[in-house]
């Protein structure tokens, strides 16, 4: 059972465009939502979180805009850069200590 | 940026041998978890600690898999006879205090590979 979902697969933008990575959940009791970068041949990095109680949350380049109501978070980065290239990861947890994951964006910009 | 340690960063075995992986946290981390991403980017919960604690482990680290965290020494992962479907990158993550453990960490992994 696939609990997080995340669309599209992979993602070309060009330099300067906004990127929308897509994350849908399905158990409600969900209510923390971290996105992580990760480079190849490195590990997850935390790019960006909500909880459940905020509707939007920005940090300089990176915006998530959560729904409650539909189950759906998504991540917007604005004026892309070729260093934004990476797989952006969608997790959720409900407290209980695990994180689930999505299977991943590939975001390539070109320049 | 994470300050998780993980060693080896690459770790090449023959099936049936032992894998041993180790992790050092965050200092002031009180949890650390193992995870398993393989090559379809599939991450998988293996097992977490706190401080020296088992909180969770799903059942696949009860066979082949184990792992402590003794107190003044990394945290380890070994899997006892390696199989060719254990062929991953197994994450080492630790946790703030006072987040219930869902703020986490990532360390670079070890990737292995069994032949």
């Amino acid at each position: 059972q696939q609990q997080v979902r995340q669309s599209p697969q992979s993602l070309t933008v060009w330099e300067g465009e906004t990127a929308i990575l897509n994350c849908s959940y399905e158990d409600s009791t969900f209510n923390y939502f971290p996105w992580y970068q990760q480079f190849p041949g490195e590990g997850p990095a935390l790019l960006i979180s909500i909880r459940s109680v905020s509707d939007k949350k920005e940090d300089g380049r990176f915006t998530i805009f959560f729904n409650k109501r539909e189950k759906k978070l998504s991540l917007h980065i604005t004026d892309s850069q070729p260093g934004d290239s990476a797989t952006y990861f969608c997790a959720a947890s409900s407290g209980s200590w695990q994180l689930i994951f999505g299977s991943g964006t590939q975001l390539t910009v070109m320049p | 940026n994470s300050k998780v340690i993980q060693t080896p960063r690459y770790l090449v075995k023959g099936q049936g041998q032992k894998a041993k992986m180790r992790c050092i946290p965050e200092k002031g981390h009180p949890v650390v978890f193992w995870y398993q991403q393989n090559k379809n980017n599939e991450f998988k919960f293996l097992i977490n600690f706190q401080n020296q604690e088992v909180l969770q482990q799903i059942d696949m680290t009860e066979k082949r898999f184990s792992a402590e965290c003794p107190s003044n020494s990394p945290c380890s992962l070994e899997i006892q006879s390696s199989e060719a479907g254990d062929s991953a990158l197994y994450l080492c993550a630790s946790s703030l205090p006072g987040t219930g453990g869902d703020t986490q960490y990532f360390g670079p992994g070890t990737r292995l590979l069994v032949l």
